[in-house]
This record gives C-alpha cells, sequence and structure tokens, in this order.
C-alpha cells in the first residue's frame, strides 16, 4: 500500500520555464513534507519542508503548495534551470504517531532541456 | 552542515559473504537510517536507530541487521549476501525532534556476483 505516490515517473521542462512536481498521501495523518533531489551516484539532498499548519513555503527558486483536503502538495521551481535536472523524491511523517520516519514516494525525473 | 560519511561508493562482494555498509554523522544526530533504493521503488527503509544500542525493524528487514555501538555511527551487515541485494544502499541521520529532515550519505552501491 503506497502511501505517498508521485504518478509522474519523469517530466520534461524547457529551461526558464516552471516545474511542476506532483504529489499524493492517502494517510491524513501526515503532518510533515519534504521534497528531496538527487543527481546520479549521489545521496538525495533536502530541497524543503512544509508543515500542515501551513499551505504554502517558498526557498528562492522552490515554492511547495500543501492542499490537505486533496492531499496533495506540488513543488514549483522557477524558473527551471539545467542544473535541476535531477530525480525529486516527496517524502512524508507522522509526528503524532511519535514516530521520525519518513515514507518516501518513487521519485520523479526532471529533465531541463536548455 | 551536515555531514554523512558511507565509507565505501562502490564494493562488489561474492554470494554467501558477510557484507559490513558503515555509516558515519558528525552532527550528534540521534537518530540514523537505512535505506536501499532500487530503481522504480523508490527510498525503502531497512532499519532505524533512535539512540546507541537501539535498533527497530523498517519495512524491509529480511536479510539485514544492524549494529549502534556509538551515537556517531551506524553499520548495515548483509549476514549471507545474495543477489537480489545488489542495490545503492543510503544512510541518513536527523535529529530526535519532530518535523526536521533526513541528512543522507552519499550512497554504497553494492554489487552481489
Amino acid at each position: 500500500d503506497q502511501q505517498v505516490k508521485q504518478n509522474s515517473p519523469s517530466l520534461s521542462v524547457q529551461e526558464g520555464r516552471i516545474s511542476i512536481l506532483n504529489c499524493d498521501y492517502t494517510n491524513s495523518m501526515f503532518d510533515y513534507f519534504l521534497w528531496y533531489k538527487k543527481y546520479p551516484a549521489e545521496g538525495p539532498t533536502f530541497l524543503i519542508s512544509i508543515s500542515s499548519i501551513k499551505d504554502k513555503n517558498e526557498d528562492g527558486r522552490f515554492t511547495v503548495f500543501l492542499n490537505k483536503s486533496a492531499k496533495h502538495l506540488s513543488l514549483h521551481i522557477v524558473p527551471s534551470q539545467p542544473g535541476d535536472s535531477a530525480v525529486y523524491f516527496c517524502a512524508a511523517s507522522d509526528s503524532g504517531a511519535g514516530s521520525y520516519q519518513l515514507t518516501f514516494g518513487k521519485g520523479t525525473k526532471l529533465s531541463v532541456i536548455p | 552542515d551536515v555531514k554523512v560519511t558511507q565509507s565505501s561508493r562502490y564494493l562488489v562482494k561474492r554470494t554467501g559473504e558477510k557484507v559490513f555498509l558503515e555509516c558515519v554523522q558528525d552532527m550528534d544526530h540521534e537518530n540514523m537510517f537505512w535505506y536501499r533504493q532500487d530503481p522504480g521503488l523508490g527510498l525503502r527503509l531497512i532499519y532505524f536507530s533512535y539512540d546507541v544500542k537501539m535498533k527497530e525493524k523498517g519495512d524491509i528487514p529480511e536479510g539485514y541487521s544492524v549494529s549502534r555501538e556509538k551515537k556517531e555511527r551506524f553499520s548495515l551487515i548483509l549476514e549471507s549476501a545474495s543477489t537480489n541485494q545488489t542495490s545503492m544502499y543510503l544512510c541518513a541521520s536527523s535529529l530526535r525532534q519532530y518535523n526536521q529532515p533526513q541528512h543522507f550519505g552519499d550512497g554504497t552501491r553494492l554489487s552481489i556476483l
């Protein structure tokens, strides 16, 4: 049972345009959400997070939106750059369960075309 | 900056060998985790530890064990390596606080022949 789903395995975007990566979750108890970026042969790098008490968090070119009623979050990258080409993982946790574990999606490979 | 160091980037072992993967973090984090990453399957949690001498099974613990003798070091052990354990192994650490990100090492690409 996949609790965090990234339904698009891949996405291609022109340089300078907006990249939108989507993530859906099924566990309504999740209250903290994160995005990681992973280059080949490297470990995932933490990008941005959002707590369930907020619906938007921004950090430079990266913005994460959370829609709790739809159990959906998205990562917007504006403008997209070739260096953004990587696999992006969405993750979530349930602090109410007393857990520090993260549940990850399967990832979306973003290709930014120069 | 958090530094999570995995002892080997690439490792080749034979079926039936006992394999040790080492992970060290330098930020005094209480929590440490071992994942494996396979194409199309994302990151799957093998074992985790919230304190020295403490360990908990993750989603796919079969065929693995772990050791945490010191706070900064978390070892993953493949008791008798098999070809289906060929994978990318990732170690992570975090503070023992809610709503904190995990920080990852660069991974060990393990091939079992």
